[in-house]
């Protein structure tokens, strides 16, 4: 039972334009949903987060999108550069009275052309 | 910067022997997380450490994987024996532990072979 899906295994964009990466979900009790990014041989670092109350959130290059009636997120990374060519992991926060546990998608793998 | 440690990086072992990993989570942070990540998939939680006490194992294969964290520091994963469905990424995590904050930091991980 994948409680959080990423169904593009992989995204090619070219440098400058804007990549998009999708993620939905299953459990309404997620009240945070995070993005890390995992380069090989490396453990995944926290990219940004948002609140399940909101709809947006964004810094710098990276924005993240909520709709909570379709369950559904997306990162928004504009302008893409070479060095953001990672894996990105979608990530589902359950509160404090579940241990705050993380249940994270597949993935799906970034190459910025250039 | 403080950084998740895990040692080691790389372990190639045979079936039904026994391997044991260990992380060093960043100084101060209570919760402590043990995650396995098979190839083309996300990490899955394992194990989940508040200070030295379990807090979810519901996922650990208990007849043959085993964590402590004896003095709420570091931590140590086992496997004993190992199988070939083992080979995975072991990622160990750490996060300060207060309730509103959400994010973990994770360590560079052990790839594990199993033969």
């Amino acid at each position: 039972d994948q409680q959080v899906k990423q169904n593009s295994p992989s995204l090619s964009v070219q440098e400058g334009r804007i990549s998009i990466l999708n993620c939905d979900y299953t459990n309404s009790m997620f009240d945070y949903f995070l993005w890390y990014k995992k380069y090989p041989a490396e453990g995944p670092t926290f990219l940004i987060s948002i609140s399940s109350i909101k709809d947006k959130n964004e810094d710098g290059r990276f924005t993240v999108f909520l709709n909570k009636s379709a369950k559904h997120l997306s990162l928004h990374i504009v302008p893409s550069q070479p060095g953001d060519s990672a894996v990105y992991f979608c990530a589902a926060k359950l509160g404090r009275e579940y241990g705050n546990k993380l249940v994270f998608g597949a993935g799906t793998i970034l190459r910025v052309k250039s | 910067e403080a950084e998740v440690a895990q040692s080691p990086r790389y372990k190639i072992t045979e079936k039904s022997q026994a391997v044991a990993f260990w992380c060093d989570p960043i100084s101060g942070h209570a919760t402590l997380y043990w995650y396995r990540q098979i190839l083309g998939q996300g990490p899955e939680l394992l194990v989940q450490f508040q200070d030295e006490s379990v807090v979810d194992d519901s996922q650990l294969p208990k007849d043959r994987f085993s964590a402590e964290r004896l003095k709420g520091v570091d931590s140590t994963l086992k496997i004993q024996p190992a199988e070939l469905g083992d080979s995975a990424m072991y990622l160990c995590a750490s996060s300060p532990g207060v309730a509103v904050y959400n994010e973990q930091f994770f360590g560079p991980g052990t790839r594990l072979t199993v033969l």
